[in-house]
């Protein structure tokens, strides 16, 4: 089992540019989620899907972030537009699994 | 105040003691707990699962919840270096997978 895999492992981009972030979780589990992890605010959980379904997407800071699961192996987390303030490390987790992170740095 | 409150560290200790890491939480409904650990660049890694109040040993590890004072323990007996990392509690209630994570301290096991 490669766990879960997220890609890119790191992006640099401009502010107001589109982002996209990537994960496939372990086949099977049921839960994912999509947190950010920064010095100040630590790990936040942004949204979680049950069964592709969007359960609970209270964490997510406003409506320039977006996420969907369109099935069991795939889900993505969209910020557009990109601002400096959302640079952090990103983590998908499927259940209680984390990915390695996408940090992400917009300039 | 923060519903999870974890001390930051750095706690640095000598191999082979015993650590001991906490967390305290404000909302009596968490049912459910997690530590993990994070080394540096790396994801959060589950160490231990406890529900509700008790105790619960996996090897060098023990957790303890006490729900009467909202206090959650994680020991680790003979220490090493490689368990030198960020520490992160993480709990939950019933009814919800929204877990609330503590900011994590930061633990160095000197050789």
């Amino acid at each position: 089992d490669a766990g879960v895999i997220q890609s890119p492992r790191h992006e640099v981009t401009e502010m107001g540019q589109e982002v996209t972030l990537r994960c496939k979780p372990i086949s099977g589990h049921d839960y994912l989620f999509w947190y950010r992890q920064t010095m100040m605010r630590g790990l936040e959980l942004l949204i979680y899907f049950n069964n592709n379904v969007p359960i609970d997407d209270s964490g997510m800071p406003e409506d320039r972030f977006s996420a969907k699961m369109p099935n069991a192996s795939f889900s993505t987390l969209k910020i557009q537009p990109s601002e400096p303030r959302d640079s952090a490390v990103y983590f998908c987790a499927s259940s209680s699994t984390f990915g390695s992170g996408t940090r992400l740095t917009v300039v | 105040q923060k519903e999870v409150e974890q001390d930051p560290g750095p706690l640095s200790v000598p191999e082979g003691a015993i650590v001991s890491l906490n967390c305290t939480y404000s909302n009596s409904a968490f049912q459910y707990f997690m530590w993990y650990r994070q080394y540096s660049r790396k994801g959060p890694e589950l160490l231990m699962y406890t529900y509700s109040s008790g105790n619960k040993e996996d090897g060098r590890f023990t957790a303890q919840v006490d729900k009467s004072s909202k206090y959650i323990s994680l020991f680790i007996r003979d220490s090493q270096p490689s368990d030198s990392a960020t520490y992160l509690c993480a709990m939950r209630a019933s009814g919800t997978y929204k877990y609330i994570f503590g900011t994590g301290t930061r633990l160095k096991v000197l050789a």
